[in-house]
């Protein structure tokens, strides 16, 4: 089956803290972007990624860090996590010559920062 | 600037139309979609417009007009389970050789479909 995979899908944990959320598509999409969602914000993206090893700042990108070491996987790091960082977080991929690709999206990872 | 509108919440009834409007105005402009999006789950794609006029899939129907910036969804015969937020992305890359893929969201509309 076609999908995105997060893990963990929840995390709580505290300010400082360094952690990792993960991301992997098999669908072989060159196209990877991590979103956070705030309430009356909308979807933001924080990175995205052409393809591997080629990764670039999106409109939220301080605090985080991300790497593209193989096609399917990028990960989302929070070195020291803030509270203000608490937020529902997605990750997409899609293909990315032409026009018209959908971004697919995974399940989500609602993470709270203490 | 970058600003993509859309009303905050509508109600509907089972049964009936309901026409969800999008406006946008970006630096660039290289296609718009509309997702849907049930509570605490992902976005999942329902339509693409890059010209003007209306694309139909089933139940669903969106219209675009570049000149205007402007874009609607239409569901038609609403069912309970279209109960969601409705989302409107611009994809705004052009510029970058359209490279970037990256999408503009708008806040979303929560639709309430009710008996």
């Amino acid at each position: 089956e076609a999908q995105v995979t997060q893990n963990p899908r929840y995390l709580i944990t505290v300010t400082g803290k360094k952690l990792t959320v993960t991301c992997s598509q098999n669908m072989n999409h060159e196209y990877m972007s991590w979103y956070r969602q705030d309430p009356g914000l909308g979807l933001r993206q924080i990175y995205y990624s052409m393809n591997v090893e080629v990764t670039d700042k999106g409109d939220v990108p301080e605090g985080y860090k991300v790497s593209r070491k193989e096609k399917r996987n990028f990960p989302l790091i929070l070195e020291s996590p803030s509270p203000n960082q608490t937020s529902l977080y997605f990750c997409a991929s899609s293909l990315n010559r032409g026009t018209g690709h959908e971004q697919f999206f995974g399940p989500g990872t609602r993470l709270t920062v203490l | 600037g970058q600003n993509i509108d859309q009303p905050t919440e509508m109600t509907a009834t089972e049964g009936a139309i309901v026409q969800i409007n999008c406006t946008y105005q970006t630096s660039g402009f290289n296609g718009l979609f509309w997702y849907q999006q049930h509570a605490g789950e992902a976005p999942t794609f329902l339509s693409y417009n890059v010209l003007d006029g209306l694309e139909e899939k089933g139940r669903f129907s969106s219209f675009l007009s570049r000149s205007k910036g402007y874009s609607y969804l239409l569901l038609k015969e609403l069912q309970m389970k279209d109960s969601a937020s409705y989302l409107c992305a611009v994809r705004d890359d052009w510029g970058y050789g359209g490279a970037t893929n990256k999408l503009i969201f708008g806040t979303g509309t929560l639709l309430a479909v009710q008996p």
